[in-house]
């Protein structure tokens, strides 16, 4: 089964501070995601990645920047945290397939920005 | 991009029942439909998945159809059970490998 991991698991950090959250999969995939999920509104993708060396903006980028280095890490990085962006944070991978493909989550970090 | 609407945000049903939650898309490119159950606290988990190419899926009590002409689908759950209590998401997947995800519904079943 596919393995995606998060730390940290929670976080509590100040206005202004910088967060970074990490991922990491063990299963070779080619394309990871990051999105927060909010009371009301579902899963939000706000940073996706083909493959090392490439980022992308999703829905929600603004206030987030991502990284990834290397086929199994992926950054989400909040430069300047604000209290909005208190939230859970899930990353997902996935393989592209013709036709679509399942996306397999991490246990996901929960972030207070105070 | 993609825009999926999912209703109802709130189900209840009798344990026995059915239970049946609608989603909405509107990229008609959109190829490939899954649906997640989340438990509180925990990561959503695939439970069921359906192609462009096909109308209708069936797997252990989890009916799933879609209608293309309407851009829409649905997942239908036979004879629910109190461990099918949960939030339930929609997702509808672009041209670019990118999962748009409904505001979830969150299903009770009472014994």
């Amino acid at each position: 089964e596919a393995a995606v991991t998060q730390s940290p698991r929670n976080k509590v950090a100040v206005t202004g501070g910088k967060v970074t959250l990490s991922c990491n999969q063990t299963n070779n995939h080619n394309n990871m995601y990051w999105y927060r999920q909010d009371t009301g509104h579902g899963l939000r993708l706000i940073h996706y990645s083909y493959g090392a060396g490439s980022t992308e903006k999703g829905d929600i980028p603004d206030g987030y920047k991502a990284s990834r280095p290397s086929q199994e890490n992926f950054s989400l990085i909040l430069e300047l945290a604000t209290p909005s962006q208190t939230s859970v944070y899930f990353c997902a991978s996935g393989d592209p397939g013709l036709g679509g493909s399942e996306q397999y989550f991490g246990p996901g970090t929960r972030l207070t920005v105070l | 991009g993609e825009q999926v609407e999912q209703l109802p945000s709130i189900l209840r049903v009798q344990e026995g029942s059915s239970a049946s939650i609608n989603c909405t898309y509107e990229n008609s490119a959109s190829n490939y439909f899954p649906w997640y159950k989340q438990e509180p606290g925990e990561n959503p988990k695939l439970i069921i998945d359906i192609r462009s190419n096909m109308e209708r899926k069936q797997t252990q009590g989890l009916i799933v159809l879609l209608d293309k002409k309407a851009k829409r689908f649905s997942l239908h759950i036979t004879d629910t059970q109190p461990g099918d209590s949960a939030m339930y998401f929609c997702a509808a997947m672009s041209n670019y490998n990118v999962l748009y995800f409904g505001s979830g519904t969150k299903l009770t079943v009472e014994p």
